[in-house]
């Protein structure tokens, strides 16, 4: 149980264009669901967090025009890269915290590398 | 704010040894988690273990325990019997029980375990 899905699990864009990341919870509802970025060789850092049906929290420095961020449902978050730039080439994680939950515990998607021309 | 900080960039051990990835963190709050993450190549993270600040006794998880000293804010894994499928970057990382669930992480260890 508790399984994340992420959708594409890998993207090529040209510069300009606009790319979406679906984040899908496959067993359980999320309450919350996190959006991280990990550069090569460095942590997570987290940019956004979003609960079903209210607009998203962003972190201090990430751009919310540039990075939408949508949780329509309790299964679905999708992260929106808007005018993608060679700069925003990152792999893009998410993780999803459960409605009902006997522990605090976040379960991660197998992430998105996104490539921008 | 918190901070989390892991003081070794890399580590590596023979395997079927035992090796300890530090932990160090900062904070003012008295409910948190800690844990200690895993991501091996396929870069899918991995809970390795979880330690609720409130509990004394230290976490164990088969092979992996942890050190939790809360007064010195230090939570260091030790990893028994290291197996070769235990080579990944490890991930010590803070949660704030009261601000919204987030985790912090800390820069990562990589572990090499050699055959």
């Amino acid at each position: 149980g508790a399984v994340v899905s992420q959708h594409p699990s890998w993207v090529i864009c040209k510069s300009g264009t606009s790319v979406k990341i679906e984040c899908r919870s496959l067993d359980f509802q999320a309450t919350t669901m996190f959006w991280y970025r990990q550069f090569p060789k460095q942590s997570l850092m987290l940019m956004a967090t979003s609960n079903e049906g209210s607009k998203a929290t962003y972190e201090q420095g990430v751009e919310k025009d540039k990075f939408l961020i949508n949780h329509a449902s309790l299964t679905l978050s999708t992260l929106t890269v808007t005018s993608a730039h060679p700069e925003d080439s990152s792999f893009y994680i998410c993780s999803a915290r459960a409605v009902q939950v006997t522990y605090n515990e976040q379960f991660f998607g197998p992430g998105t590398r996104l490539t921008v021309l | 704010a918190q901070t989390v900080t892991q003081s070794q960039p890399e580590m590596s051990v023979q395997e079927a040894e035992t090796v300890t990835l530090s932990c160090t963190y900062d904070t003012s709050e008295s409910n948190y988690y800690l844990f200690w993450y895993k991501q091996p190549p396929s870069r899918q993270m991995i809970l390795v273990i979880r330690q609720e600040a409130y509990k004394q006794q230290n976490a164990t998880e088969n092979r992996f325990s942890v050190n939790f000293q809360k007064a010195a804010k230090s939570f260091s894994l030790k990893i028994s019997d290291s197996q070769l499928g235990d080579t990944a970057m490890y991930f010590c990382a803070f949660m704030n029980n009261n601000a919204g669930n987030m985790l912090t992480f800390g820069g990562g260890t990589r572990l090499m375990v050699k055959p």
